[in-house]
């Protein structure tokens, strides 16, 4: 898997727009971004994935540069229950394995 | 909603004793996953299965071990308890696929004393 960086921490007001960054520059073509959250204590949920093009479902918005080399989950109006460490993650889950790192705690104040 | 289950939610046990973490699923997903976490910090692949009989070790060398023998079912087994192990262990499962999206289970946080 390809490594990721993201920033430790974000704050966001409720209501707002949530712009979480992702940078994933050793990304290879076959490789898909992934994003899950996790809130205290319990398992991972899956958020949204793509390849190549934009992609936004009920939950999120994944936008993806056209170098692939980086990509911004967008929350369009973060609550409180939104508070979560968020994984942005690349690669091929075909391989039997995905590589979650310390990911983003977003803190979403009211 | 994914219909992933894990017991015990949490097991505080001294040590030496051998124990097992159920990991359940309803969704007839091929791949089932297990990682370990500790607070703050990133999840480690500790074991993987493609389907019945199937096991893999994951990047985190573990003492623990696994089995395959149903679908639905991949239990994880310690065979001495010792407090390096105390972690919580997650469970998820996916659909083999170009794409599939893993789901995962609530975690057991274990505690060896």
């Amino acid at each position: 898997d390809a490594k990721t960086t993201q920033p430790t921490s974000m704050d966001c007001a409720e209501g707002r727009a949530a712009n979480l960054p992702c940078n994933h520059s050793t990304i290879s073509g076959n490789e898909y971004v992934y994003w899950y959250r996790q809130i205290h204590s319990q398992g991972p949920q899956y958020i949204i994935h793509g390849l190549k093009n934009n992609e936004t479902n009920e939950m999120a918005s994944l936008i993806i540069t056209e170098d692939r080399k980086s990509s911004t989950l967008i929350l369009p109006h973060a609550t409180l229950r939104d508070t979560a460490v968020y994984y942005c993650i690349a690669g091929t889950p075909t391989l039997g394995r995905l590589y979650f790192g310390r990911g983003t705690q977003l803190t979403v104040w009211p | 909603e994914a219909d992933i289950y894990q017991t015990p939610r949490y097991l505080v046990i001294g040590t030496g004793k051998k124990i097992t973490l159920e990991c359940s699923q309803t969704m007839g997903h091929d791949k089932m996953y297990w990682y370990q976490q500790d607070p703050g910090m990133e999840l480690h692949l500790i074991h993987y299965s493609y389907g019945v009989n199937s096991t893999e070790k994951g990047d985190l060398s573990s003492e623990s071990t696994v089995s395959r023998i149903r679908t639905e079912h991949f239990p994880l087994t310690l065979e001495s308890a010792r407090p390096s192990h105390t972690s919580q262990y997650l469970c998820a499962s996916s659909l083999f696929g170009a794409n599939e999206k893993l789901f995962f289970g609530s975690g057991t946080q274990l505690s060896v004393l």
